[in-house]
């Protein structure tokens, strides 16, 4: 069946601590793919996303992702966390013939020690 | 410029009740969607539009969940009558009519007792 698995349900790491979280998707094609960051009783906001082109996207609050056809991966990363990184994040796709219709991985909880 | 805005942003109802949810889109943007997010879980689409025509409906629960586009902006949903099931929160979402990118409102957490 498709769909986005993210295999760690919470990650804690240390503030000033590297930080990678998983995203696998099973898809005949490749799909759009997204990042999304809920804070506590907040929507959702972009981080960034992956269409075509270069496999290693930027995106805000110093994230980045990289897209890996090979694994059907794209991984979520940030060098160095910030106690405000502490939220859920999402990873999302969206098909090409689904078009408008993102669906999510169940989402990973990061917690940020100081 | 203003968000995609939702109300209420809790709810709380006992079962059997009706509830609506109000969603004001970010302006111009033609696409609006509904999502459903379960404790725990990723949100799941109810029901996307595209100006007053819903164009996925698919995985709206028809026989209690009603949603409706008036004029091609605000929009509304409802459930009639609710379950303790449906406790959930109702993510409102919009998006430039081509764009990808989705913007989301806060939510309207709901609790059915």
């Amino acid at each position: 069946a498709q769909s986005v698995t993210q295999p760690d349900i919470h990650i804690t790491v240390s503030e000033g601590a590297s930080l990678e979280l998983r995203c696998n998707y099973s898809y005949g094609a490749t799909p759009y793919l997204f990042w999304y960051v809920q804070s506590p009783g907040q929507g959702l906001q972009l981080l960034l996303k992956y269409f075509s082109g270069d496999t290693l996207v930027q995106g805000i609050k110093g994230f980045e992702a990289e897209f890996k056809r090979s694994q059907s991966s794209f991984n979520l990363r940030k060098p160095s966390v910030h106690w405000s990184d502490a939220a859920e994040y999402f990873c999302a796709v969206v098909l090409g013939t689904s078009y408008g219709k993102l669906t999510f991985g169940q989402g990973t909880i990061l917690t940020v020690h100081p | 410029e203003a968000g995609v805005v939702q109300s209420p942003r809790y709810k709380i109802i006992e079962k059997k009740q009706p509830v609506a949810f109000w969603c004001n889109p970010i302006s111009g943007h033609n696409t609006l969607y509904w999502y459903l997010q379960n404790l725990g879980q990723g949100p799941e689409l109810l029901i996307r539009y595209e100006n007053e025509e819903a164009v996925d409906d698919s995985q709206l629960p028809k026989d209690r969940f009603s949603a409706e586009r008036l004029k091609g902006v605000d929009s509304t949903l409802k459930i009639q009558p609710a379950e303790l099931g449906d406790s959930a929160v109702y993510l409102c979402a919009s998006s430039l009519v081509g764009d990808t990118e989705a913007f989301f409102g806060q939510g309207t957490r709901l609790t059915v007792v």
